[in-house]
């Protein structure tokens, strides 16, 4: 059982659309919720972390569904430049000797066409 | 301010060569970790060192040891190299407690091939 999974796509999608992503994660007492962006042959970069009533960045809005223990990911208006994998991240807490316990999801691929 | 550094960025070893991956912070973080990335698997945890002068095993630590040497600096070695451990090897870091504090920031990577 993975802790963490998403659709690993590929979505490929029109400059201009909305896309969305989700991530279910099998820890019910999972504390923390996060949407990173690696593009190819680079590090994660964290994009935003989720909140319980649900947040947006921009064009980004990130939404948490404790009760179904699943998160989503909503692009809109996909620019190029938003090309990249998405990774889905929980935090279970934290280990005994302080440091963040995480798990990641395998990514979902997203490609913008012109 | 350069945030997480690691060295070296590609690397070649034969089976069984040693060698160590170094990484550096420059945040002030407590906490340092060791991932490694392989297609379809997600980032799993090496070790991770929630403050200087404790390490502690992640999920997948056999074959590797770490050092955390100060606050700024934790090393992660491989004494044997397999193919098996052909990977990308990243490093992170965290603060620990409070809002904020748990996102972890990535270094740009180690790319090892194990031949």
């Amino acid at each position: 059982r993975k802790e963490v999974e998403q659709d690993p796509g590929p979505f490929n999608v029109p400059e201009g659309a909305t896309v969305a992503f989700n991530c279910t994660y099998s820890n019910s007492a999972s504390q923390s919720f996060f949407w990173y962006r690696q593009d190819c042959r680079k590090e994660p970069k964290l994009l935003m972390s989720v909140y319980s009533s649900g947040n947006e960045d921009g064009r980004f809005t990130a939404q948490l569904n404790r009760a179904s223990q699943y998160i989503s990911l909503l692009i809109r208006d996909s620019k190029l430049s938003d090309s990249a994998t998405y990774l889905c991240v929980v935090r279970e807490g934290i280990f005994q000797t302080g440091a963040n316990n995480l798990f990641f999801g395998t990514g979902t691929r997203l490609t913008v066409i012109p | 301010n350069a945030g997480v550094t690691q060295t070296p960025k590609f690397q070649v070893l034969k089976t069984g060569q040693s060698m160590t991956l170094q990484c550096a912070q420059d945040m002030n973080h407590n906490s340092m970790y060791w991932y490694r990335q392989d297609p379809g698997m997600g980032l799993r945890l090496i070790y991770y060192s929630a403050s200087e002068g404790t390490t502690d095993k992640g999920e997948v630590p056999n074959g590797y040891n770490v050092s955390r040497l100060n606050k700024r600096e934790f090393s992660l070695r491989l004494e044997s190299a397999a193919p098996s451990q052909t990977s990308v090897y990243f490093c992170a870091s965290s603060g620990t407690g409070g809002t904020g504090d748990y996102e972890q920031y990535f270094g740009p990577g180690t790319r090892l091939t194990v031949t």
